[in-house]
């Protein structure tokens, strides 16, 4: 049983252009969300992370839109470059258990020069 | 600079073959974890540990078990190595309980023939 559905699970965007990637779970225990950036050949590096109690974060040209009551959270990745083609993975932690994470399925995205 | 390193990138072995894939950090870390990652099912836990001489089952133990002797290292065993088992194997490591971050290495090809 999948804890973190994510999709799409590939993604090809022109270069500037600007992909979203979609997460969403079930369990409210949840208490942090951070996504993790795969470059073939290497394991994943932690991207970008948010906490529940706010509904935005941006760093840089990336940001995670976070909405609570739906149980979804997202990936944006302004101003794309052909260097940001990688797989992205979304994830959750358990507040009540180990640190755990859950991952999603994880997107593939080609940025197109 | 943070490092998780594991002991082959690539590696081949045969069908009731004894497989010992080995991780090593050097951040200190409580938190070892093995995970597997297969096309379409992002990143599954096999086991994680919290302490010396400490595990826990993940969510895909079956095949598998694990060995933690000392802080810095943790083993992922193959006690008899089936073609099912052919995979990209990450470990992970992390700070103790409330952190999100985990550190991964580079990740571990095994080719069961």
């Amino acid at each position: 049983q999948q804890q973190v559905k994510q999709s799409p699970q590939s993604l090809i965007v022109q270069k500037g252009g600007i992909p979203i990637i979609n997460c969403a779970y079930e369990n409210t225990a949840f208490d942090y969300f951070p996504w993790y950036q795969q470059f073939p050949g290497k394991g994943p590096a932690l991207l970008i992370a948010i906490r529940p109690d706010v509904s935005e974060k941006k760093e840089g040209r990336f940001t995670i839109s976070f909405n609570k009551s739906a149980k979804q959270f997202s990936l944006h990745i302004m101003d794309s470059q052909p260097g940001d083609s990688a797989t992205y993975f979304c994830a959750a932690k358990d507040q009540t258990g180990a640190n755990n994470l859950f991952f999603g399925t994880g997107t593939r995205l080609t940025v197109i020069p | 600079d943070v490092k998780v390193t594991q002991s082959s990138r690539y590696l081949v072995k045969r069908t009731g073959e004894k497989v010992f894939l080995e991780c090593v950090q050097d951040m200190d870390h409580e938190n070892m974890f093995w995970y597997r990652q297969d096309p379409g099912l992002g990143l599954r836990l096999i086991y994680f540990s919290y302490d010396v001489k400490m595990k826990e089952k993940g969510d895909i133990p079956e095949g598998y078990s694990v060995s933690r002797e000392k802080k810095e290292r943790f083993s992922l065993i193959l006690e008899s190595a089936s073609t099912n088992q052919t995979s990209m194997y990450l470990c992970a490591s992390s700070w103790g309980q409330g952190a999100g971050e985990q550190f991964f290495g580079p990740g571990t090809r095994l080719t069961v023939l």
